[in-house]
C-alpha cells in the first residue's frame, strides 16, 4: 500500500512569509496528488489537483509542484486566512498526516 | 450549486454497523464526471479516505477498511451510503461525504460532516 508522508508536522510562520510543505509518496504516483486546506470544525477545501493545477477560486499565492514521489505546496506570501492545516492526498488513496501552519 | 449532506445516527454501539447516507442536491449523482466519496477524521487526528462509488455502482475501498466497508448508491434518491461493520471506539470520527472529479481533479464539494461516536 502507498503511504503519504508530510513534513513538517507543524510550521510556525509570520504573515508575509514564504511557506513550503513537502509530501512524499512511498512509491511513484505520477501527478495524482491533491492538496487540501482545513480549518477547525470545517470540511477540507481543495486547493491544488494533479500536483500543480490551481483549483478555481483559490488565490494564486498557492502553488503546487512535483511528480513521482516528491511534491511541494508553496504559499508565496502567507496571509492571516492561511493559518490552517494542510493535507496532501494521493488521488483515490491515502492522505498525508497533515501540516499545521501556526502563527509565529 | 451542488450541496452534499450527511445523515445518520450519531451514536453506534460497539460491534454494530455504522450506517450513513449522503444526499446530493443541486446536481445529479448519475453524472459520469464524478466519484462519490467517504472520508473520516477521528477527534484531533488527520483525514482518512474510506472509499468511493461511481453512479454505475463500481466501488473502490481503502484496503485497510475493505473487509468492513460497503458503499452503495441510490440514483433514484440521489443518495449514496456508507456501511461500516463491527465498529469499535477507533471508528469514532467525523464522517464526510465528498464529490470527487473523475480523472484526478480532486474532491471539490464536501458535506459539512457528521459526528459518529461508538460507545455502549
Amino acid at each position: 500500500d502507498i503511504q503519504m508522508t508530510q513534513s513538517p508536522s507543524t510550521l510556525s510562520a509570520s504573515v508575509g512569509d514564504r511557506v513550503t510543505i513537502t509530501c512524499r509518496a512511498s512509491q511513484s504516483i505520477s501527478s495524482w496528488l491533491a492538496w487540501y486546506q482545513q480549518k477547525p470544525g470545517k470540511a477540507p477545501k481543495l486547493l491544488i489537483y494533479k500536483a500543480s493545477s490551481l483549483e478555481s477560486g483559490v488565490p494564486s499565492r498557492f502553488s503546487g509542484s512535483g511528480s513521482g514521489t516528491e511534491f511541494t505546496l508553496t504559499i508565496s506570501s502567507l496571509q492571516p486566512d492561511d493559518f490552517a492545516t494542510y493535507y496532501c492526498q494521493q488521488y483515490g488513496g491515502p492522505f498525508g498526516q497533515g501540516t499545521k501552519v501556526e502563527i509565529k | 450549486q451542488v450541496q452534499l449532506q450527511e445523515s445518520g445516527p450519531g451514536l453506534v454501539k460497539p460491534s454494530q454497523t455504522l450506517s450513513l447516507t449522503c444526499t446530493v442536491s443541486g446536481g445529479s449523482i448519475s453524472s459520469g464526471d464524478y466519484y462519490w466519496s467517504w472520508i473520516r477524521q477521528p477527534p484531533g487526528k488527520g483525514l482518512e479516505w474510506i472509499g468511493y462509488i461511481y453512479y454505475s455502482g463500481s466501488t473502490y475501498y481503502n484496503p485497510s477498511l475493505k473487509s468492513r466497508v460497503t458503499i452503495s448508491v441510490d440514483t433514484s434518491k440521489n443518495q449514496f451510503s456508507l456501511k461500516l461493520s463491527s465498529v469499535t471506539a477507533a471508528d469514532t470520527a467525523v464522517y464526510y461525504c465528498a464529490r470527487d472529479r473523475v480523472g484526478g481533479y480532486g474532491m471539490d464539494v464536501w458535506g459539512q460532516g457528521t459526528t459518529v461516536t461508538v460507545s455502549s
